[in-house]
């Protein structure tokens, strides 16, 4: 089955600098890669997500990468605020194969903190 | 409130005890799964429910068992549970196979 790996666990950074995440995954049939935001005692929020045959991806102050070779995939958040500070979690997808549904296999989440 | 509703939001319970979590979604949406969240750990897919039959039980012990009675409701009901089920469970429902999840708030579970 899928694995995927994300570092680092904890990320500190002051307001304004860049915060990026990396995730790298095994099995080189997923073609969706989601990223959620989950603020203290609050639920994951999907925050932006890629498709395989895309390669960057962005929204006003994140993006996100994905290198299918090397099977790894990354956040960038810049300009980074107090109110980015969260867990968050990148995930993969196999190809669904003609399912009615889809698995995601998440990683372990990075602790990101931006003091002020 | 997000669309995917989990009641109750807290929940004690002894090893003896029976309970249930449910989970309601308005999104229209054709598949609903139950994720167990332990501190540092990844979220860990328990069970998929796809037009309300089941299509994924990854290993879980017995002491949960899930009911999906409609495309809507999905439950979680749990018997004899050990201390290390506490956790934060978390609801989630997708729209066919190409897009991402929308999760519920959870329910934190603390078995005593």
């Amino acid at each position: 089955g899928e694995n995927v790996e994300q570092h680092p666990s904890t990320l500190s950074v002051q307001e304004g600098d860049s915060a990026v995440i990396k995730c790298t995954y095994s099995d080189s049939a997923s073609n969706y890669f989601p990223w959620y935001k989950q603020e203290l005692g609050k639920r994951p929020q999907l925050i932006i997500d890629i498709r395989s045959n895309v390669g960057e991806k962005k929204d006003q102050r994140i993006a996100v990468t994905l290198n299918k070779t090397a099977k790894h995939f990354s956040l960038h958040i810049t300009e980074t605020q107090p109110e980015d500070s969260a867990v968050y979690f990148c995930a993969a997808r196999p190809n669904a194969g003609g399912t009615s549904y889809g698995k995601l296999t998440f990683g372990q989440g990075t602790i990101l903190t931006v003091h002020p | 409130e997000t669309g995917v509703t989990q009641t109750p939001r807290h929940l004690v319970m002894g090893m003896t005890n029976k309970k249930s979590l449910k989970c309601e979604q308005h999104l229209g949406h054709n598949a609903m799964y139950w994720y167990k969240q332990s501190a540092k750990k990844p979220l860990e897919l328990m069970f998929v429910y796809s037009l309300e039959e089941r299509v994924e039980n990854n290993s879980v012990p017995s002491r949960f068992s899930p009911e999906c009675p409609n495309s809507s409701h999905l439950f979680l009901h749990l018997h004899t549970l050990q201390p290390e089920d506490s956790a934060l469970y978390l609801c989630a429902s997708s729209s066919g196979s190409h897009y991402g999840y929308t999760f519920g708030s959870g329910t934190r579970l603390t078995v005593v």
